[in-house]
C-alpha cells in the first residue's frame, strides 16, 4: 500500500461545479497534512495546511479525518483557473527528521 | 522578495557528464531539500539537510550528490552513475524547526534532459 494514495483523475467538471478530492495516508502516527496546487510544468504551490478542526479559504475547504486516515479537499463554485494537479503532502515527523509524503497528484480540468 | 532560486531552469546534458544545479534560499530556513518529478509520479526525494555541514539520503539518493556549506546554499550533483537522470528537479526548503511540519517552499525547478 503506497503511504499516500490519491485518485489521479482527470475530474472534468464544468465551470461553477462542487469537486471533493479526498487523499488516504497509511502512517498514523503523521501530524502534518497539506494540500499543494502544481500547475502544468511549474513547481508545487501550497493551498492550505489542514488542520484538525478543519479550514477554510474563500471557495477551498479542507478537512481531517484521522480515524479513517484521509483528508479531504472541497473546490466550490469552481472556475476555469483551478485546472490544476492537487497534491497531497503527509509528514510523519513530530520533530527532527521531516519527511513529507507526496501523492501522485488529482488532476482537475474545469470545462467552460 | 524572500525565496527559493534554482538555476539553470532548463539544462541538457550528454550522457557521461556530471552537472550540477543551483539552489539558493534567502528565507533563513535550516532545511532543504532535493526532489525528483517524473510524469505520472509523485514527488521523490533525493537528499535532505537540516543543518550546515549536514545531510541525509533520501529514497533516491543512487547517483547524486549534495553538499551544504552554507545555509543558504544546496546544490545538487547529477552524475553520470545515475541511470535515468532526465527529469524535473525541485529543491524545496522548511523552517525545520521542532514540532510540528511546517509547510516546503519551492524553487521554480530545473528540467534536465540528457541527449
Amino acid at each position: 500500500r503506497k503511504e499516500v494514495e490519491q485518485d489521479p483523475g482527470p475530474f472534468n467538471v464544468p465551470e461553477g461545479a462542487t469537486v471533493a478530492f479526498n487523499c488516504t495516508y497509511s502512517n498514523s502516527a503523521s501530524q502534518s497534512f497539506f494540500w499543494y496546487r502544481q500547475d502544468c510544468r511549474k513547481e508545487p504551490k501550497l493551498l492550505m495546511s489542514v488542520y484538525s478542526s478543519g479550514n477554510e479559504d474563500g471557495r477551498f475547504t479542507a478537512q481531517l479525518n484521522r480515524a479513517s486516515q484521509y483528508i479531504s479537499l472541497l473546490i466550490r463554485d469552481s472556475k476555469l483557473s483551478d485546472s490544476a494537479t492537487y497534491l497531497c503532502v503527509v509528514n510523519g515527523a513530530t520533530s527532527g527528521t521531516y519527511k513529507y509524503i507526496f501523492g501522485t497528484g488529482t488532476r482537475l480540468k474545469v470545462l467552460a | 522578495d524572500g525565496g527559493i532560486t534554482q538555476s539553470p531552469k532548463y539544462l541538457f546534458r550528454k550522457e557521461g557528464q556530471n552537472v550540477t544545479l543551483s539552489c539558493e534560499q534567502n528565507l533563513n530556513h535550516d532545511a532543504m531539500y532535493w526532489y525528483r518529478q517524473d510524469p505520472g509520479q509523485g514527488l521523490r526525494l533525493i537528499y535532505y539537510s537540516q543543518i550546515v555541514n549536514d545531510f541525509q539520503k533520501g529514497d533516491i539518493a543512487e547517483g547524486y550528490s549534495v553538499s551544504r556549506e552554507k545555509k543558504e546554499s544546496f546544490p545538487l550533483t547529477v552524475t553520470s552513475a545515475q541511470k535515468n537522470p532526465t527529469a524535473f528537479y525541485l529543491c524545496a526548503s522548511s523552517l525545520g524547526e521542532t514540532g510540528l511540519a511546517g509547510e516546503l517552499f519551492f524553487g521554480e525547478g530545473s528540467r534536465l534532459t540528457v541527449l
